[in-house]
């Protein structure tokens, strides 16, 4: 078992839809969550980052922890061509700097 | 600011030859990572740096690699000898102390091991 797990995908929305990406980890001692986008043959973007249990809103980003489940989503509102891209999420054992593990990423493709 | 710059881009060689990676972290950043990307193993995580000092090397993956950051705007991936398995995009990234979550990637080298 990976020790940070993705959905695959690839995950096909429509344009202004909500897609949303899936995440589980293994180790229960991981303290931070990443999310990255990575667009085809670029470097990755962070996009948000969550330490505690619950929703963190930015823009039309959502990220949502559940410790007790060892599950991290991504909600992304009203979906644009521009969010077609491989988003990887990411798992740290602590807050800030340190040794991330990242999932294999899922594929996003927003359909206009 | 330029952001983190990685040189070479791309680079082609042939195995047994030593291959060496550069990387210039933003500037006041004090957090430095060298990641690799493969289709088979994803992204991962190399070593990393605080204050020109390694922290975690744990994921270096053999001897054959090496990594130095001999100031704080400079910083060297050392392959050797190389072999057609190293072929990957490497990343450099940077972050600064407060906000260390935020990691600034390079643009990476693609590397070609033939």
């Amino acid at each position: 078992q990976k020790e940070v797990e993705q959905n695959s995908g690839p995950l096909s929305v429509p344009e202004g839809a909500i897609a949303s990406l899936n995440c589980t980890y293994s180790d229960r001692g991981s303290q931070s969550f990443f999310w990255y986008r990575q667009y085809s043959g670029k470097s990755p973007e962070l996009i948000m980052f969550i330490y505690s249990n619950g929703d963190k809103e930015d823009g039309r980003f959502t990220a949502q922890l559940n410790k007790a489940s060892q599950y991290v989503s991504l909600l992304i509102r009203d979906s644009q061509p521009s969010d077609s891209a491989t988003y990887l999420c990411a798992a740290t054992k602590h807050r800030g700097a340190g040794k991330s593990t990242f999932g294999d990423g899922t594929t996003l493709t927003v359909k206009p | 600011d330029a952001g983190v710059i990685q040189s070479p881009r791309h680079e082609v060689t042939e195995m047994g030859q030593e291959v060496t990676l550069r990387c210039k972290p933003i500037s006041g950043h004090d957090y430095l990572f060298w990641y690799r990307q493969t289709m088979m193993r994803g992204l991962e995580l190399l070593i990393y740096f605080n204050n020109n000092v390694p922290i975690d090397d744990s994921g270096m993956p053999e001897d054959r690699f090496s990594a130095k950051m001999p100031n704080a705007s400079f910083s060297t991936l050392k392959i050797q000898p190389s072999e057609p398995r190293d072929s990957a995009v490497y990343f450099c990234a940077s972050s600064q102390i407060g906000r260390q979550e935020t990691q600034y990637f390079g643009p990476g080298t693609r590397l070609l091991v033939l």
